[in-house]
């Protein structure tokens, strides 16, 4: 399979424990880009990668929250003294890098804070 | 700051029907827009994508979105619903620094 894929599937934790996820995009996609998905809701833009550059990072993105990519190829992303309002899932997704190509998802990431 | 709406939480069709989910957008310039479809335990997937051009889009699975600008719309449609097609449906528009934004998602239910 040659999509994008993230690890682990599911992940639960205490309440102020810190939690990585990795993503491994597609093979060449330039870009990679992490997405927040709550129950009822669409994703929200966290942060987005351009090689091994992180080029944005939303508002949503706390102090707490800190994703890298440090060889243009897969990322992590790393919640530090999670919190309940934390639990959801995280997608990853990469694109070619022209402008205006769509998104090519990964299965996400559930998180659980209890 | 770009948006779109999905007025609609649910939509029934039932089978052999053709369906309709809604969407409309706000933009500042050109509007760049995508429909994605996403089903249970599995990742978001592409359906199609408005830049320029023809106002009819065709995508995956027989389906194809309407861009209309006077109206601010990007209807996805498909001529005969499968019970397959139930999922829930994102519209979604570019944003700057090619981030996307998604509506709140629509649940489409085809009725056997």
């Amino acid at each position: 399979d040659t999509g994008v894929s993230q690890n682990p599937r599911h992940k639960i934790t205490k309440r102020g424990q810190n939690v990585t996820f990795r993503c491994d995009p597609i093979s060449e996609h330039n870009r990679l880009y992490w997405y927040r998905q709550t129950l009822g809701q669409g994703p929200e833009f966290l942060t987005y990668f351009q090689n091994e550059a992180q080029l944005e990072k939303s508002r949503l993105l706390s102090d707490r929250f800190s994703a890298e990519r440090p060889k243009g190829s897969f990322s992590t992303l790393e919640i530090q003294r999670t919190e309940q309002g934390d639990s959801a899932m995280y997608l990853c997704a990469s694109s070619p890098g022209e402008t205006n190509n769509e998104q090519f998802f990964g299965p996400g990431t559930r998180l659980t804070v209890l | 700051a770009q948006s779109v709406a999905q007025p609609e939480d649910q939509v029934n069709v039932a089978e052999g029907n053709p369906l309709t989910v809604k969407c409309t957008y706000s933009v500042s310039g050109n509007p760049y827009l995508f429909w994605y479809v996403q089903y249970p335990n599995r990742g978001l997937q592409f359906l199609l994508k408005y830049i320029t051009g023809d106002n009819l889009v065709k995508g995956s699975y027989g389906f194809e979105a309407e861009f209309n600008k006077s109206q601010t719309s990007f209807h996805l449609k498909k001529p005969s619903a499968l019970v397959s097609d139930s999922a829930l449906y994102f519209c979604a528009v570019r944003d700057e620094g090619d981030k996307i934004i998604f509506g709140k998602g629509t649940r489409l239910h085809i009725l056997p």
